[in-house]
């Protein structure tokens, strides 16, 4: 069973426009989540991460992210992307923290397409 | 700087030719994980190790091997390798779950 569904595989947008990435998972116990971004030829960089408290995280390069406990989501937004933003985005998520040591999943990635 | 080493970028080799891709990290980190990355596919775990000597499976772990000797160091064996394992390999490390990880620039890995 896939333990993280990212909703889209690709996401054209135009440039200035709003975007949201949308990432589900599948767990009823305490989790921490993470979005990463791969730029092409490169290795993955962390965006942002929720642990607890706020559910509203604040990332890198103007990226937010919402944890929703009641809906197990945590959809990724930015208000005005730019061309830069031209990039595969991976949500991931350890299920079960405290037990599960070292074992973080990853959804399969939502290509995000800039144009101008 | 603070990074994770991973080598080669990219090698080619032929079916049943044993190979190592090395990965060190110097942020003395103690998890270390590596990676698979296949089209359509995310990224899925191959083996982790929370410490030295500490080694366990990821969700496809058959075909590979890995020795966690020394803190910095965490090497992918593929004692035979074949064409399905043909793939984009990324090595990662951080201090904790809570952390989240760093990765390598990752290895193209093509056997034919």
């Amino acid at each position: 069973a896939q333990s993280v569904t990212q909703l889209d595989s690709q996401v054209p947008v135009f440039e200035e426009a709003p975007v949201e990435l949308r990432c589900n998972y599948s767990s009823s116990v305490s989790v921490y989540l993470f979005w990463y971004v791969q730029y092409p030829n490169q290795g993955l960089q962390l965006l942002l991460k929720y642990l607890s408290g706020s559910t509203l995280v604040k990332g890198i390069n103007g990226f937010e992210a919402e944890f929703n406990k009641s809906q197990t989501s945590f959809h990724l937004r930015k208000p005005s992307v730019h061309i830069s933003d031209t990039a595969e985005y991976f949500c991931a998520v350890i299920l079960d923290r405290g037990s599960t040591l070292g074992r973080l999943y990853f959804g399969r990635g939502t290509q995000l397409t800039v144009w101008p | 700087e603070a990074q994770v080493t991973q080598n080669p970028r990219y090698l080619i080799t032929v079916t049943g030719k044993k190979l190592t891709v090395t990965c060190s990290q110097n942020m003395n980190h103690e998890y270390m994980s590596w990676y698979r990355q296949d089209p359509g596919l995310g990224l899925r775990q191959i083996y982790y190790s929370m410490n030295v000597e500490v080694t366990d499976k990821g969700d496809v772990p058959e075909g590979y091997k890995v020795s966690r000797k020394e803190k910095r160091n965490f090497p992918l064996i593929l004692e035979s390798p074949s064409p399905n394992q043909t793939s984009l390999y990324f090595c990662a490390s951080s201090f904790g779950d809570n952390y989240g990880y760093t990765f390598g620039s990752g290895t193209r890995l093509t056997v034919v």
